[in-house]
């Protein structure tokens, strides 16, 4: 069966620091893979999607990248956190453009201070 | 613009019926999703409707006009684990997931 980690799940952090934060999916092969981030009381905002190796669409511009080094795994990074990064950060995935539902990691919550 | 509403809070009694209702505007349609998602986790998948009608599965339903770009999902016999955020998403033309805010449901004894 098709499994999906992320992590850390919790983090706190200071203006102006790194981050990275990791998903690897486990159990199928050359998925779409997803970061979203959620604020309160707001829709799942799409930051980074992925269809294969290397291949990366921005969806909205921030101090956010995304990279996916492995067919499995997808990184967020950021070089300087900002107030505003902080959120509830979501990796998911699905198999193919047009299927159907996606499959979310547990989250990390960032806090930055 | 892509726009989908549904109410921010509902209150329910445990055992009773509630109906979430989910509106949209997108650019195309491919589909509608509901998920649950409980505080602090991640959303788990409920439900998903192409075709108009009613969609039922267990205690929960769902329930799609495309003509009127409604949606609902009807949970019958509430539990106390039901008090949750559902999340209505709509699939565009571009097959990209566009996500209401979340209905936030409490359950009361």
């Amino acid at each position: 069966s098709q499994t999906i980690h992320q992590w850390p799940a919790t983090l706190v952090q200071p203006v102006g620091s790194p981050l990275s934060l990791e998903c690897t999916v486990e159990g199928t092969s050359n998925p779409n893979l997803y970061w979203y981030r959620q604020a309160a009381g707001r829709g799942l905002q799409l930051l980074f999607y992925s269809v294969g190796i290397g291949q990366i669409s921005s969806e909205v511009p921030q101090n956010l990248s995304a990279s996916r080094p492995q067919d499995r795994q997808f990184i967020l990074s950021s070089k300087k956190l900002l107030l505003s990064d902080s959120g509830f950060y979501l990796c998911a995935w699905r198999i193919g453009w047009e299927a159907g539902e996606l499959f979310f990691g547990e989250g990390s919550r960032l806090t930055v201070l | 613009g892509q726009n989908i509403d549904q109410p921010t809070e509902m209150t329910a009694t445990e055992g009773a019926i509630v109906q979430i209702n989910c509106t949209y505007q997108t650019s195309g349609f491919n589909g509608l999703f509901w998920y649950q998602q409980h505080a602090g986790e991640a959303p788990t998948f409920l439900s998903y409707n192409v075709l108009d009608g009613l969609e039922e599965k267990g205690r929960f339903s769902s329930f799609l006009s495309r003509s009127k770009g409604y949606s609902y999902l009807l949970l019958k016999e509430l539990q106390m684990k039901d008090s949750a955020s559902y999340l209505c998403a709509v699939r565009d033309s571009n097959y990209q997931l566009i996500w209401g805010a979340g209905t936030k449901l409490i359950i009361k004894p």
